[in-house]
């Protein structure tokens, strides 16, 4: 199935660090919404975004909608060790369907 | 309030076999999605149902299909179960479905022998 591009695909970093992750297609999405997800566990919503350019935080989460709509980015600012997970972007597709990305596995190092 | 539950947590299942997965959205969300999670892929949109209509269906064979009840909840269904079908399935609530956040369940972690 459709899959939306993340990059890095994984990444190790020590605790304290900014991360930057981003979410690309060459299609254009109308939604722009970022998961974390927990081994066994389903998606937690961690931020939507709703208008091309838009700029949104939730504590020391910060994700843009990017202008061409075609991308979006997420970033964590001064890591701790339980933002260990995987964080996932999707796009909605028309009203209702969201096709998500590839994933970003986060590994934090005390 | 509580969120979106599931049912069971875990199944097996042997190949061949049918499956019902169950779901109940958060209160006063008349819109629930399916989806299919395989291990390292992110989700794949299976249906979506608003006021127990579908509105919409992903690229998934026809030995699947889901139902929404007065109340809500939702059933998927699979039949003639393939190695393949292994996966978590997740349920979403939204209000109407319409370009709204998705909030998901913990899921249902089926395996097929």
């Amino acid at each position: 199935g459709q899959q939306l591009n993340q990059s890095p695909q994984s990444m190790f970093i020590q605790e304290g660090e900014d991360v930057s992750m981003n979410c690309t297609s060459s299609s254009i999405f109308n939604t722009w919404l970022w998961y974390k997800q927990d081994p066994g566990e389903g998606p937690v919503l961690l931020i939507a975004l709703y208008k091309a350019g838009e700029l949104t935080s939730n504590g020391r989460l910060t994700a843009q909608f990017g202008i061409t709509r075609k991308d979006s980015f997420l970033n964590i600012s001064a890591s701790i060790p339980s933002d260990v997970g995987i964080y996932f972007c999707a796009g909605l597709r028309g009203t209702y369907k969201y096709i998500f990305g590839t994933g970003t596995r986060l590994k934090v190092l005390a | 309030d509580a969120g979106v539950t599931q049912s069971p947590t875990h199944l097996i299942k042997t190949r061949g076999q049918q499956v019902t997965l169950r779901c109940s959205p958060i209160s006063g969300h008349k819109s629930v999605s399916w989806y299919q999670q395989v291990l390292g892929q992110g989700p794949q949109f299976i249906f979506q149902y608003y006021e127990k209509e579908e509105r919409g269906r992903g690229n998934f064979p026809d030995r699947f299909s889901a139902r929404q009840f007065p109340n809500y909840s939702s059933e998927l269904n699979v039949n003639a179960l393939l190695l393949g079908d292994s996966a978590l399935y997740l349920c979403a609530s939204s209000p109407t479905g319409s370009g709204e956040k998705l909030f998901f369940g913990s899921g249902t972690q089926l395996s097929v022998l």
